[in-house]
């Protein structure tokens, strides 16, 4: 089992330019979000998905979309990249909202 | 909105030395709480987790968690750190009941041990 991937690993952007994450996850599991880590804030939930079609924002949602259309696929757009988006970004992955999350590798990103 | 605290931003140990990380919540119902560890470069891993029973939980690496629900708290202890627990640690909880709720994190405690 891989268990959740990201792709890709780094990307740099230049403002205003979108880009799309993805995030995979091999282990049936119905509730996947996306959140972003910064120095000294900790981890912020961005949006989430407690099953296929289904999305909800979290606590920073602002200037990111999400979607889920297949069950193990949650994919993260950025639609006009801003230099506060720079930053790590994290998917996880649970089998449901209380049990434990799996993390997957992260994505830096850098906008510019 | 549930609010976690992690008192210390900053630990720096020598090897052999005994270590507690303390965490504090805000909500005053059932919940479940959690502990993860980011090692430098890699994704959070769980180290130990809380639901229900004993309010003492043993974790992998011979970390354990007190839970205490009059203090609202669930400190982190190791008796005797080694140079490969430097990380970045992760208190977060989440209210067992609400349907709706999401896990939220403290600001994590960076933790330097020296050899």
């Amino acid at each position: 089992n891989a268990g959740v991937t990201q792709t890709p690993k780094f990307r740099v952007l230049k403002t205003g330019q979108s880009m799309t994450l993805l995030c995979a996850q091999d282990m049936n599991h119905e509730y996947m979000y996306w959140y972003r880590q910064d120095p000294g804030m900790g981890l912020r939930l961005i949006h989430y998905s407690v099953g296929e079609g289904t999305t909800a924002k979290g606590e920073v949602p602002d200037g990111y979309n999400v979607s889920r259309l297949k069950k193990q696929n949650f994919l993260l757009g950025l639609e006009s990249a801003a230099p506060s988006q720079t930053s790590v970004y994290f998917c996880a992955s649970s089998y449901d909202r209380i049990y434990e999350q799996y993390f997957g590798p992260g994505t830096r990103l850098t906008v510019t | 909105a549930q609010s976690v605290s992690q008192h210390n931003h900053h630990v720096i140990l020598s090897e052999a030395a005994s270590l507690e990380l303390g965490c504090n919540y805000s909500y005053g119902g059932t919940v479940n709480l959690f502990w993860y560890v980011q090692y430098p470069g890699q994704h959070l891993q769980l180290l130990l987790k809380y639901f229900s029973g004993d309010p003492l939980v043993k974790g992998i690496k011979g970390f354990e968690a007190e839970f205490i629900k009059s203090k609202f708290s669930f400190n982190l202890r190791k008796p005797s750190v080694q140079w490969s627990d430097t990380a970045e640690y992760f208190c977060a909880v989440i209210e067992g009941l609400s349907g709706y709720s999401t896990l939220t994190f403290g600001k994590g405690t960076m933790l330097l041990v020296s050899p």
